[in-house]
């Protein structure tokens, strides 16, 4: 069995400066990771993905996240935030040949201009 | 290309009702997975269909059910509405969601309301 833990509940930031999204996995597998982000009244948007090529990956609006294995860890991190980030984050995991997606509880993130 | 569609967007119904939402994938995708957002308890798999097949079924009551048609497009049911039904309920498409890194695209939702 998968499952995903987002560490903060939620996250508060200054605009401009780093904003870090901690998410921790178990899984008996390699599993496939992602992130969406999920703004007020809306759908869920993919951030990136981790599907066991480079460790270091980059999405979209300036987001990346870090794969490693030994802490069995996929924190999301943008050097500089922007108003347009406030919104609520999952973490979420996939394995190989499963067919749903194991989400995390989200962080929901505040930017204070 | 066109996004994930959903319909309605919100819905308001009272307990012992029923309620169909439909979703149309995005073209040429074939998989159509359904989940449940509540405050309480996050978003929660119901289930997947592949080429009108399902293959993969959440932990819910059977008064959730669900089908696809021949064109991918896909309803899902609720039958004898209860109040801890209201939630958001999301539409999810990829090409072939048993691959291993297959993305799903998300649709709006339907935002139900059982009151």
């Amino acid at each position: 069995a998968q499952s995903v833990t987002q560490l903060d509940s939620h996250v508060s930031v200054s605009e401009g400066t780093p904003v870090l999204l901690r998410c921790n996995y178990s899984s008996s597998y390699s599993p496939s990771l992602f992130w969406y982000v999920q703004h007020p009244n809306k759908g869920l948007q993919l951030l990136l993905k981790y599907t066991s090529a480079a460790t270091l990956v980059k999405g979209i609006n300036g987001f990346e996240a870090e794969f490693k294995k030994s802490e069995t860890s996929f924190h999301l991190t943008k050097p500089s935030a922007h108003m347009s980030d406030a919104a609520e984050y999952f973490c979420v995991v996939k394995l190989i040949n499963d067919y749903k997606l194991s989400f995390g509880a989200g962080t929901t993130v505040t930017v204070r201009a | 290309k066109a996004g994930v569609t959903q319909t309605p967007r919100y819905l308001i119904k009272t307990r012992g009702q029923q309620v169909t939402l439909s979703c149309s994938p995005i073209s040429g995708h074939r998989s159509v997975s359904w989940y449940q957002q509540t405050p309480g308890q996050g978003l929660q798999f119901l289930f997947e269909y592949f080429s009108e097949t399902q293959r993969n079924k959440g932990n819910f009551p059977g008064r959730f059910s669900g089908r696809q048609f021949s064109n991918s497009r896909s309803e899902m049911n609720v039958s004898t509405l209860e109040l801890g039904d209201s939630a958001l309920y999301l539409c999810a498409s990829s090409i072939n969601t048993g691959q291993a890194a297959s993305e799903q695209f998300f649709g709006p939702g339907t935002r139900l309301t059982v009151l």
